[in-house]
């Protein structure tokens, strides 16, 4: 089982480029969100949907667009990268009646 | 918004000493969840509580939430080296679409 993929899991931009932050999973979950983590933060929700369709912004939404045009995949873009969102990027997905969140591997992201 | 604070941010123990960290919620949660996240990897589901009062014990691990659940304990007892990592609790207030982590404490681990 695959679980949750992520990639790239590295990346480096320069300050206003643009990029996507894949993110699909093979477990069927109609929960995924996409969290940042940073030292002394903890993880941040930026983006989460309950559905295909649907998508709704969390705790982080600036800088970032999310859309879910299927169950499976979950994209995360930068319009315009900017030194603040330098972080690690985790994708999960919610495991159903258990509300267990499934992570990523994560992907670190580098804007210069 | 909904905060969670989790204390300490950082502890070193001795092998084989125990280890407690603490989560506390601005609001009345309605379960609670926490993650192990070992150096470089990703967070890995423990556990979630559901229940005033509740406590659960998985090996080593006790997990205890509050009579108000609004703060819950993880208390590590003999502590080994693969205890290592950086453990977070995570508050749900309702549903499971919204969840918000504490800062996470790392626990160190000294041979």
């Amino acid at each position: 089982n695959a679980g949750v993929t992520q990639t790239p899991k590295f990346q480096v931009l320069k300050t206003g480029q643009s990029m996507t932050l894949q993110c699909a999973q093979d477990m069927n979950h109609e929960y995924m969100s996409w969290y940042r983590q940073d030292p002394g933060m903890g993880l941040r929700l930026i983006h989460y949907s309950v559905g295909a369709g649907i998508t709704d912004q969390g705790e982080v939404p600036n800088g970032y667009n999310v859309s879910r045009s299927t169950t499976e995949d979950f994209p995360l873009r930068l319009l315009s990268a900017a030194p603040s969102q330098t972080s690690v990027y985790f994708c999960a997905s919610t495991g159903p009646g258990t509300g267990e969140l499934f992570f990523g591997e994560g992907s670190r992201l580098t804007v210069l | 918004g909904q905060q969670v604070m989790q204390i300490p941010q950082y502890q070193h123990v001795q092998e084989g000493e125990d280890f407690t960290t603490y989560c506390n919620s601005s609001t009345t949660l309605s379960n609670i969840q926490w993650y192990k996240q070992r150096p470089g990897g990703h967070p890995v589901f423990l556990i979630q509580l559901v229940k005033s009062g509740e406590v659960k014990k998985q090996k080593r691990l006790t997990f205890q939430f509050g009579e108000a659940k609004k703060n819950s304990s993880l208390h590590i007892t003999a502590t080994q080296t693969t205890d290592v990592g950086t453990y977070f609790c995570a508050g749900l207030r309702g549903g499971y679409q919204k969840v918000t982590f504490g800062i996470g404490t790392k626990l160190q681990v000294i041979p």
